[in-house]
């Protein structure tokens, strides 16, 4: 069963950046399955940050940036903020009408 | 402004069924493929299934395929799931969700979100 990884867990210092990356058990991770990435907080929905690879949603500030690295879809997240602390997702279109979700990554900002 | 508001969440027993709304506002429905979208507790999110514009075309996720069907009122601004045969795995938040196109194709993704609603499957 294919299957799209994330890091679980990643930590940077404030004022730092750090990529969080998302990829395809089975493959490569290219713009045609479209990538794109979610915020959520505790109790919250997730939020749209960046689609289609990277093109970034409204009002999400130029802070994060979507990219193809390799055989992995990234989001790098540069000068890193107290309140960037959530679980970010990762979504691939698998092509036959369907998405996956990579498991998430928790980002800690300390 | 778009706003989604999903409802009809409730505690069932196994094997049950339940149906679940997403009322659209600030938008015309028919304009915009949708989706489901769940997340077990503690767990990550769950693509479940999509419906293009005008309910033509629909796919679901292997884990609730011929179990949970999808489908859309335009008329009356409603996105629906029906959920059936429900198992204790089922249980989580049910968020529906806006497309960014009206037509499901590669870009496709999910713009806008609802608050929620939850589903507890327990006996």
């Amino acid at each position: 069963q294919t299957m799209v990884s994330q890091e679980p867990s990643f930590s940077v210092s404030p004022g730092g950046t750090v990529k969080l990356t998302c990829g395809l058990g089975s493959g490569s991770v290219s713009t045609s399955h479209s990538p794109s990435w979610y915020r959520q907080t505790p109790g919250q929905a997730p939020r749209t940050l960046i689609y289609s690879t990277m093109t970034r949603s409204s009002g999400v500030p130029d802070r994060f940036s979507g990219s193809i690295l390799g055989n992995k879809a990234a989001l790098t997240i540069t000068g890193a903020q107290a309140d960037d602390e959530a679980d970010y997702y990762c979504v691939l279109y698998m092509g036959g009408g369907t998405w996956l979700f990579g498991g998430g990554t928790k980002l800690t900002v300390l | 402004q778009v706003q989604l508001m999903e409802s009809g969440g409730t505690v069932v027993e196994p094997g049950m069924s339940l149906r679940l709304s997403c009322a659209a506002s600030g938008f015309t429905l028919s304009s915009y493929t949708m989706h489901w979208v769940r997340q077990a507790p503690g767990k990550g999110l769950e693509w479940l299934s999509v419906t293009s514009s005008l309910g033509d075309f629909k796919y679901y996720a292997d884990s609730v395929k011929g179990r949970f069907t999808i489908s859309r009122d335009n008329s009356k601004n409603t996105l629906y799931l029906q959920m059936n045969s429900l198992r204790p795995e089922d249980t989580g938040t049910y968020y529906c969700a806006r497309d960014f196109w009206g037509r499901i194709k590669t870009g496709g993704f999910f713009e806008y979100w609802g608050q929620g609603t939850q589903v507890t499957v327990s006996s």
